[in-house]
Order: C-alpha cells, then structure tokens, then sequence
C-alpha cells in the first residue's frame, strides 16, 4: 500500500526566515514517483516537482530545494528566505507504477507566512 | 489560456438532488482524473480515465457516475446527493498513462449540500 506522511500540519514562519516541509513515504514498488503541489488560500492546486525513485539529486529552482534520500524514504521541501506569498498548504504524493498514474496524496502542510 | 477548467466553481444544493459537474482540458492530454478534496483538505483520488476508457474506480458510492464523451472532458454526475458529497471536487489531467506524467488541475468545484 502507499502512503504519504506530512507530520506537520501547520508551521508558521516570519517572512525572510527559511522553512523546510517534511514528507517521508511508503511504497513496495522499486520504481516511483514523488511530487509537491502547491494550494494557495485560492484554492487550485499547483504543480511543483516531479522526482523519479532512480534520481536522488537535490534539485534547486529559485528559492526552491528539494531534498530525496531513498534511505530514508523522504521527500523534504525547503523554502529559502520565505516571502507572504509563499503562504499556502502545500502537499506532497506518490505516484505508483500501475496501469495509471494514480496519485496517493499527504495530508498537506499549512505554511503561513507574516511579515 | 485555461488548461484544465471546471463549471461550476460553487455548486450550493439540497440533499436528495441530482447534479453534475463539468472538466474539459485543452492541453492534448489523454488521461483524466477526479479527485475530492474533504473538509480537512484530504485529497483523494475517485475516477481515471484514458482515451474515453475507465482505468480507476476507487470505492466511491455508485451515486457517483463519470462520464468522458471524448479525451478532452471528463464530467462528473451525482445522483441523490447526500450532506457528506460536500466536499471541492478537482479534476485533472496528464499525458497519457506512464507513471510519472504531473497531472494539472482545474481550480475545483466547491459542492455544498444543504
């Protein structure tokens, strides 16, 4: 079965400070993919990242990271010198390898940021 | 522009009715989805579908019944809706099946059941 764990429901930062994201999953398939979806307070859901099981390099794009370490099964976002409009909930999934690419979700991190 | 829309964006009803909500995409994708969204912001996959073709059914009530007349829509009917469909129901899309493939979202319908 796959599963996604966000253990942080909400973390609050000041606007500057960084703030990383966990996500740590579970999967029996050897290959899979992981992504992060952004939900703003307006509520649509925005594509981030995809990162494939065999690709543990850290990706940077902006003030974006993503951490992947396969020995922990984790997935961690960090955010770098966070602004307001970075406030959103933000989720992480599990794509699996079957006829579909069915997406198995986390129960989202809530980051609000203030000035 | 829009890659994936949703009519309507608030659908507010009475328990009992029926009702249905619209997905179209415009970005070439062959594989579309449902998803709902509960009330703690859970989100959980309902219905895939590639090239007009059912490819997943998770355990939804059969109330709940898609329809993709061709790969650009997929909508979604509910018959005798009940308090607990209140819920935002997204729809998406990728390319194809291949694992791997982002799916992209419509900005969800917000369904409130009265």
């Amino acid at each position: 079965a796959q599963k996604v764990t966000q253990a942080q429901t909400e973390i609050s930062v000041v606007e500057k400070e960084d703030v990383t994201l966990d996500c740590v999953y579970e999967t029996r398939d050897t290959t899979y993919y992981l992504f992060w979806y952004k939900q703003p307070p307006s509520g649509e859901l925005v594509f981030l990242i995809r990162r494939n099981s065999f690709d543990e390099q850290n990706e940077i794009s902006g003030r974006y990271s993503w951490n992947f370490q396969k020995s922990t099964s984790s997935f961690n976002f960090t955010i770098t010198a966070s602004q307001v409009v970075d406030s959103a909930v933000y989720f992480c999934a599990l794509g699996n390898t079957g006829t579909a690419s069915k997406l198995t979700f986390g129960t989202g991190t809530r980051l609000q940021v203030t000035l | 522009d829009t890659a994936v829309s949703q009519t309507p964006k608030y659908l507010v009803t009475q328990m009992g009715n029926d009702k249905s909500i619209k997905c179209e995409q415009n970005l070439g994708h062959d594989t579309m989805y449902w998803y709902k969204q509960d009330s703690k912001k859970f989100l959980k996959i309902m219905f895939s579908y590639n090239n007009k073709e059912l490819i997943i059914n998770e355990t939804v009530p059969n109330r709940f019944s898609p329809k993709s007349p061709d790969k650009a829509h997929l909508n979604l009917h509910i018959n005798s809706l009940e308090l607990g469909d209140s819920a935002v129901y997204f729809c998406a899309s990728s390319q194809g099946t291949q694992p791997g493939q982002p799916q992209h979202f419509g900005d969800g319908t917000r369904l409130s059941i009265l």
